[in-house]
């Protein structure tokens, strides 16, 4: 079946644009997860879906940045105003239902501030 | 200090011979990951265990809760083994916390 897919695949955008990005979960999955991953870095989680209850926005980090997740499914992450130091890979992931569940990773989106 | 740390930090083998890449941590755990990172940065999911021991093909990963610390085995290592391997962990609610992995290399 299909995996997460997550669009664009890259993206490149000048200071101060803002920029959203994509993330399709495996259907049925009730958990959706968003994690930046800097040049030569760890992960870094941003933030968590699960199901209706409020999303854990604690790795978020700085106001620029939301997200949201529509009719439990899609979700859209955006920077507002980027900057420079927002270059990286944001990788979505998904589960089959609160943590405790194996994730499923998308390819990631490359977003190159210039 | 690092709530998660690996090590190695890199680890070059021949083909062929066992592996063991170590994750230890400093927090409290629900649930520990080991993740995959091939050259081309797609992520797949190893394991994820809570206690005891998983098997997986020639996978092996072993978790001791008591002295906060897990081990990744790769038996026969073969070069399309070579991946970074990460090490993350499930704190307070749905965080996971990750080690900087660690890159393997697997020489013919």
């Amino acid at each position: 079946g299909a995996g997460v897919s997550q669009s664009p695949s890259n993206k490149v955008t000048e200071k101060g644009k803002d920029v959203e990005l994509r993330c399709d979960p495996i259907s049925g999955h009730t958990a959706l997860y968003w994690y930046r991953q800097r040049l030569g870095q760890g992960l870094e989680f941003l933030i968590y879906f699960q199901g209706n209850s409020a999303p854990d926005k604690s790795g978020l980090p700085s106001d620029r940045f939301s997200a949201e997740r529509t009719g439990g499914s899609v979700s859209t992450l955006t920077i507002q105003r980027t900057q420079q130091e927002d270059s990286a890979v944001y990788l979505c992931a998904s589960s089959p239902g609160p943590a405790n569940y194996e994730q499923y990773f998308g390819p990631g989106t490359r977003l190159t501030v210039t | 200090k690092n709530e998660v740390e690996q090590s190695p930090q890199n680890l070059t083998a021949q083909e062929g011979e066992f592996i063991t890449i170590n994750c230890s941590y400093s927090v409290g755990i629900s649930a520990l990951h080991w993740l995959q990172q091939h050259p081309g940065g797609g992520i797949v999911s190893l394991f994820m265990l809570s206690s005891g021991k998983k098997k997986h093909g020639r996978l092996i990963a072993t978790i001791n809760i008591q002295e906060k610390h897990s081990s990744l085995h790769i038996t026969a290592s073969h070069p399309r083994d070579s991946a970074v391997y990460i090490c993350a962990v499930l704190t307070s609610g749905s965080r996971l916390t990750f080690g900087e992995g660690t890159q393997l290399t697997v020489n013919p």
